[in-house]
C-alpha cells in the first residue's frame, strides 16, 4: 500500500493531453515538493519533474507539474507513443522521515 | 553527470544477508547537502523507497524494512553500501541506487539497478 494514491492507469490518443494526479496527506505533499518519475518498461526511472513544476534539462515542455494543499498533479500534452510508460510521483514524509512514492500510473497511448 | 551502479549478488537464499553495494562516480559523497540511496521494486509492482545517506552521515530509513536494513557509505571508494538481514522470497526485486542532490527532495540521477532473487 504506497503512500501517495495514483490511478492505476490512464489513456489517450496521440496529439491529446492527460493528467495524472498524486493524493497525499499534510505530511508530504502538503509541505513538501512533488517530483515525478518516468518508467519505460525494462528501464530504470528518470526524473521528469522535480519541485513540483520545475523540469530537468532535456525534458520537452509538453511535460508540466502542479500542487495544490495535499494533491499533485503531472500534466502531458501532444502525447506520443514514446510516452508509453509508468509515471510515479514521489516525495519526503516528515513524519516517517522517510521518502515516499504513489503507486505508478501506466499511461497507455491508443 | 552523476553515475550509479549497482553491484550485488543475483540469487540470494532465505535468511541470508544480503549486501548491495553502489559505487558513485563524478560525484564526491561528502558533496554538501547531497545523499545518496536505494529504491527498490518488485517484479511488475511499484516503487518502494528504502534508505538514503547524507554527506554528514545522517541516515534514513523506510518504515516497512527499518529494522532489517543497515545503510554505510565509504568516501576513499565513492561506495554506499546498504545490507538487509533475513532476506524472504518478497524481497526478489530490481534495486535502484539513488542521487539524491542538495536543495529540494528529488532523486535526480538513477542506477540502472540489478535485480536480486531471494530463493532457495
Amino acid at each position: 500500500q504506497s503512500v501517495l494514491t495514483q490511478p492505476p492507469s490512464v489513456s489517450a490518443a496521440p496529439g491529446q493531453k492527460v493528467t495524472i494526479s498524486c493524493s497525499g496527506s499534510s505530511s508530504n505533499i502538503g509541505q513538501s515538493y512533488v517530483s515525478w518519475y518516468q518508467q519505460v518498461p525494462g528501464t530504470a526511472p528518470r526524473l521528469l519533474i522535480y519541485e513540483n513544476n520545475r523540469r530537468p534539462s532535456g525534458i520537452p515542455d509538453r511535460f508540466s507539474g502542479s500542487q495544490s494543499g495535499t494533491s499533485a498533479t503531472l500534466g502531458i500534452t501532444g502525447l506520443q507513443t514514446a510516452d508509453e510508460a509508468d509515471y510515479y510521483c514521489g516525495t519526503w514524509d516528515s513524519d516517517l522521515s522517510a521518502g515516499v512514492f504513489g503507486g505508478g500510473t501506466k499511461l497507455t497511448v491508443l | 553527470q552523476i553515475t550509479l551502479k549497482e553491484s550485488a549478488p543475483t540469487e540470494v537464499k532465505p535468511t541470508q544477508t544480503l549486501t548491495l553495494t553502489c559505487t558513485v562516480s563524478r560525484f564526491s559523497l561528502w558533496s554538501r547537502g547531497e545523499g545518496v540511496g536505494w529504491v527498490r521494486q518488485p517484479p511488475g509492482k511499484a516503487l518502494e523507497w528504502l534508505a538514503i545517506i547524507y554527506w554528514s552521515g545522517d541516515k534514513y530509513y523506510g518504515p516497512s524494512l527499518e529494522t532489517r536494513l543497515s545503510i554505510t557509505k565509504d568516501t576513499s571508494k565513492n561506495q554506499v553500501v546498504l545490507t538487509i538481514i533475513n532476506v524472504d522470497p518478497e524481497d526478489t526485486a530490481t534495486y535502484y541506487c539513488i542521487h539524491r542532490p542538495s536543495g529540494f527532495y528529488s532523486l535526480d540521477f538513477w542506477g540502472q539497478g540489478i535485480l536480486v532473487t531471494v530463493s532457495s
